[in-house]
């Protein structure tokens, strides 16, 4: 149980480009959904928290309207990178928190390699 | 703000023997949770083990078990027997048991990379 996974899992894209990566739980309905980017041998970082049917809330110094997440359904979350820059290459992890069984526990999806030419 | 701190960056272990991992964390409140994370290089973050800052019993899963110290703010992972499938970045999180404004958040330590040798 609690299954979390990421399409794509490797993403290449133009400079300029818009970049969508989903996040789903496959198992369990996830109430809350946490995005973070991870560099190279560092820890991760925590970008935004979405919940079901309501905005993201962003972490000091992530830009909003750069980063857009929606979380539509309490199965799937999204992250877009808009307008992507070479500096927006990254590992992007999403995490969901089982709110039915160890609320407080979060699952990790297998995160998405962003490379952006 | 809670902060968590390894102050290994790197361990090594011979398989089948035991390591610990140390990690330390600061925080006023007085009920929350602690996790161990384990990266291996696929990168898939997977949980190692958790613990609940109000029960006084460490926590165990087969061969990790942790010696939580609350008063001293310490979290601990011994890993026994170790395996080469161990090998991997191993991160110490830290959650607070509220969950109002932005508190269930995981606020990571730096991480500790073990290697297994054969």
């Amino acid at each position: 149980g609690a299954v979390v996974s990421q399409h794509p899992s490797w993403v290449i894209c133009k400079s300029g480009t818009s970049v969508k990566i989903e996040c789903r739980s496959l198992d369990f309905q996830a109430t809350t959904m946490f995005w973070y980017r991870q560099f190279p041998k560092q820890s991760l970082m925590l970008m935004a928290t979405s919940n079901e049917g309501s905005k993201a809330t962003y972490e000091q110094g992530v830009e909003k309207d750069k980063f857009l997440i929606n979380h539509a359904s309490l199965t799937l979350s999204t992250l877009t990178v808009t307008s992507a820059h070479p500096e927006d290459s990254s590992f992007y992890i999403c995490s969901a928190r089982d709110g039915a069984v160890y609320q407080e526990t979060q699952y990790f999806g297998p995160g998405t390699r962003l490379l952006v030419l | 703000a809670q902060t968590v701190t390894q102050s290994q960056p790197e361990m090594s272990v011979q398989e089948a023997e035991t390591v610990t991992l140390s990690c330390t964390y600061d925080t006023s409140e007085s009920d929350y949770y602690l996790f161990w994370y384990k990266q291996p290089p696929s990168r898939q973050m997977i949980l190692v083990i958790r613990q609940e800052a109000y029960k006084q019993q460490n926590a165990t899963e087969n061969r990790f078990s942790v010696n939580f110290q609350k008063a001293a703010k310490s979290f601990s992972l011994k890993i026994s027997d170790s395996q080469l499938g161990d090998a991997a970045m191993y991160f110490c999180a830290y959650r607070s048991h509220s969950t109002q404004g932005g508190s269930e958040k995981l606020v990571f330590g730096k991480g500790t990379k073990l290697t297994v040798n054969p």
